[in-house]
């Protein structure tokens, strides 16, 4: 069972160039998750969405933006990158959009920004 | 404000016990989570306490006392595998994931 399939699983990009990074999954959640996790820092929840066709603002969403146009998908889009934005992106997903279960994470796309 | 504080590193022997503790101060409480992660890898779930006590799975136990906003996780028999980030998440009153920096734990021969 694949689950959580990130892409790229790394990139460097110039600053002011955009980008996305996708995330599919396969196990028919209805929750999906972006995170960014930086050295000594915890996870931060950048965009999440509860159920196909929703989306709503995390923690720290300024210069992202997410769609979840179908249960599988949930593309995070960098409009104009910056170099704040190097770090390692998660998807994560759930089966309930109240958290009351795990989550389970992809494998991370570890993005530097010049 | 909602913090979440774990030591960052903690350094333990092969075969030996060690406990990660984690103290939480966050707008409600509705669980705490305990997530592995090995280096350039993704967190895997290890454990979930809602209500206060002790939850055992195999060598990895959890401990948690709500009144002292307070959880361990406890590792026995420790393993080189063993050697990684441990993560610690409480949901707050609106059910989001509040998430520590982590603890390094280094497993030595």
């Amino acid at each position: 069972t694949a689950g959580i399939t990130q892409a790229p699983t790394s990139q460097i990009l110039a600053a002011g160039r955009s980008m996305t990074l996708r995330c599919t999954q396969d196990m028919r959640h209805n929750a999906m998750y972006w995170y960014r996790q930086d050295l000594g820092l915890g996870l931060r929840l950048i965009h999440y969405s509860n159920t196909a066709g929703t989306t709503g603002k995390g923690e720290v969403p300024d210069g992202y933006s997410v769609s979840r146009a179908n249960t599988d998908d949930f593309p995070l889009t960098l409009a104009s990158a910056v170099p704040s934005q190097t770090s390692v992106y998660f998807c994560a997903s759930s089966l309930t959009a109240d958290n009351t279960g795990e989550l389970f994470f992809g494998e991370g796309s570890r993005l530097t920004v010049l | 404000g909602q913090n979440i504080d774990q030591p960052t590193e903690m350094t333990a022997t092969e075969g030996a016990i060690v406990q990660i503790n984690c103290t939480y101060q966050t707008s409600g409480f509705n669980g705490l989570f305990w997530y592995q992660q090995h280096a350039g890898e993704a967190p895997t779930f290890l454990s979930y306490n809602v209500l206060d006590g002790l939850e055992e799975k195999g060598r990895f136990s959890s401990f948690l006392s709500r009144s002292k906003g307070y959880s361990y996780l406890l590792l026995k028999e420790l393993q080189m595998k063993d050697s990684a980030s441990y993560l610690c998440a409480v949901r707050d009153s609106n059910y989001q994931l509040i998430w520590g920096a982590g603890t390094k734990l280094i497993i030595k021969p």
